[in-house]
């Protein structure tokens, strides 16, 4: 099992929003490492989506939006659109494994 | 415009070594370290190890750690990554990605299908 915990999937109908949760601990989101989130469609790279908890590279739509709070992370996406649906991972900094870590990633479906 | 070119896939047979390319470009490739991450089949993602391309120092993870090897050749702005004593759970896709557990991957390569079949 991955060090961040993520839901397996979640769902949602085009123009809602859903959120994906990154559950970690005292050792990494817990003790203050940032969260980095990255959307992956299928056959491709990895894509960063928002780095250091909050933020959009340039090109990435405002739709898209991260939050850290304790030892977990969100990752909101509002105005669904068909085009999201891909694999969401999140990414930090475990130090006492001293390794990055990732969570186990969350398929996106949109109905 | 950055850009991150992989090697091209691999088929090798248990027990042998792979060595992926990762040829870096439209930037100083000194100014920013690599990682790799793999991926099984149908898996997430499985960070692998880091090398800081200006002096060399490298982190790997445990899992693989004793089999894999990063390095670099700053002449070609390429780094590379050979993982050794090949087992059918080292059949992944290998992405090379730039940047560091700070900042996140902003880039990564195109990545590298290894299969390892008898």
């Amino acid at each position: 099992q991955s060090v961040l915990t993520q839901p397996p999937s979640v769902s949602g109908a085009p123009g809602q929003r859903v959120t994906i949760s990154c559950t970690g601990s005292s050792s990494n989101i817990g003790a203050d490492y940032d969260v980095h989130w990255y959307q992956q469609l299928p056959g491709t790279a990895p894509k960063l989506l928002i780095y250091v908890n909050s933020n959009r590279p340039s090109g990435v739509p405002d739709r898209f939006s991260g939050s850290k709070s304790g030892t977990s992370a969100s990752l909101a996406i509002t105005g669904l659109q068909v085009e999201d649906e891909a694999d969401y991972y999140c990414q930090s900094y475990d130090s006492s494994l001293r390794v990055v870590v990732f969570g186990g990633g969350t398929k996106l479906t949109v109905l | 415009q950055v850009q991150l070119v992989q090697s091209g896939a691999e088929v090798k047979r248990p027990g042998a070594s792979v060595k992926v390319s990762c040829a870096a470009s439209g930037y100083t490739f000194t100014t920013y370290d690599i990682s790799w991450v793999r991926q099984a089949p149908g898996q997430g993602l499985e960070w692998m190890g880091w090398i800081s391309t200006n002096n060399g120092n490298t982190n790997y993870a445990q899992k693989v750690h004793g089999r894999v090897t990063l390095t670099r050749d700053t002449s070609t702005s390429t780094a590379y990554m050979e993982l050794r004593g090949l087992t059918s759970d080292d059949t992944a896709v290998y992405y090379c990605a730039r940047g560091n557990y700070r900042s996140g991957y902003e880039y990564w390569g195109q990545g590298t299908l290894a299969t390892v079949s008898s």
